[in-house]
């Protein structure tokens, strides 16, 4: 079954650096990306997908990159503020169910973004 | 108010006890999981449900029960808790289909087994 590895675990910047988060995925079938934030007592929330046949999408200070051929996706925050601090998690979708995605998570990056 | 809601948000319990773990979106999705949130192991789907009265388990479905009787309610029952299930659980659901994936979670349940 599809495994997906999330790094690095935690990861500290200044206001206003960028700041990369990586997953590697296994399963050559998985076609569809999520990214998901995680405020302190709250539930995950969708910030950006990408789906298999895109290469990189963006949406004003957040990107996500796809690499197919090394199985490997990666979410860049540009200009980062106080707000952004929080859990992150990437998500590969497993196989095909049905009617919909079902996804396997990596296992989160906690960001703080330090004034 | 339209969205998620788990109840209760805070439960603490014995092992051995049995224990429901309550759901209810009003968006009228036909996608509904339960997933567990451990430090070191992020998300994982325990079960989920495509429709009324059809489910089907996840990663992790060992210890737990599952049923979905309306469309807007999934509980989740522990029905002989032990203290490997202590974490906190979220319930989300979703649209179906393939045109979006996104998951709407609950705000979360927080269960300890002493």
């Amino acid at each position: 079954g599809e495994n997906v590895e999330q790094h690095p675990s935690t990861l500290s910047v200044q206001e206003g650096d960028s700041a990369v988060i990586k997953c590697t995925y296994s399963d050559s079938a998985s076609n569809y990306f999520p990214w998901y934030k995680q405020e302190l007592g709250k539930g995950p929330q969708l910030i950006i997908d990408i789906r298999s046949n895109v290469g990189e999408k963006k949406d004003q200070r957040i990107a996500v990159t796809l690499n197919k051929t090394a199985k490997h996706f990666s979410l860049h925050i540009t200009e980062t503020q106080p707000e952004d601090s929080a859990v992150y998690f990437c998500a590969a979708s497993e196989g095909v169910t049905s009617g919909t995605y079902k996804y396997i998570f990596g296992t989160g990056t906690r960001l703080k973004v330090l004034a | 108010d339209a969205g998620i809601t788990q109840s209760p948000r805070y439960k603490i319990t014995e092992t051995g006890r049995q224990v429901t773990l309550m759901c209810h979106q009003t968006w009228s999705h036909s996608y509904m999981f339960w997933y567990r949130q451990d430090l070191g192991h992020g998300l994982r789907l325990i079960y989920y449900s495509a429709a009324a009265d059809i489910t089907d388990k996840g990663e992790v479905p060992d210890g737990y029960v599952v049923s979905r009787s309306k469309t807007e309610n999934f509980p989740l029952t522990l029905e002989s808790a032990t203290r490997s299930q202590t974490s906190v659980y979220f319930c989300a659901s979703s649209e179906g289909g393939w045109n979006t994936g996104e998951l709407f979670f609950g705000e979360g349940s927080r269960l300890t087994v002493l």
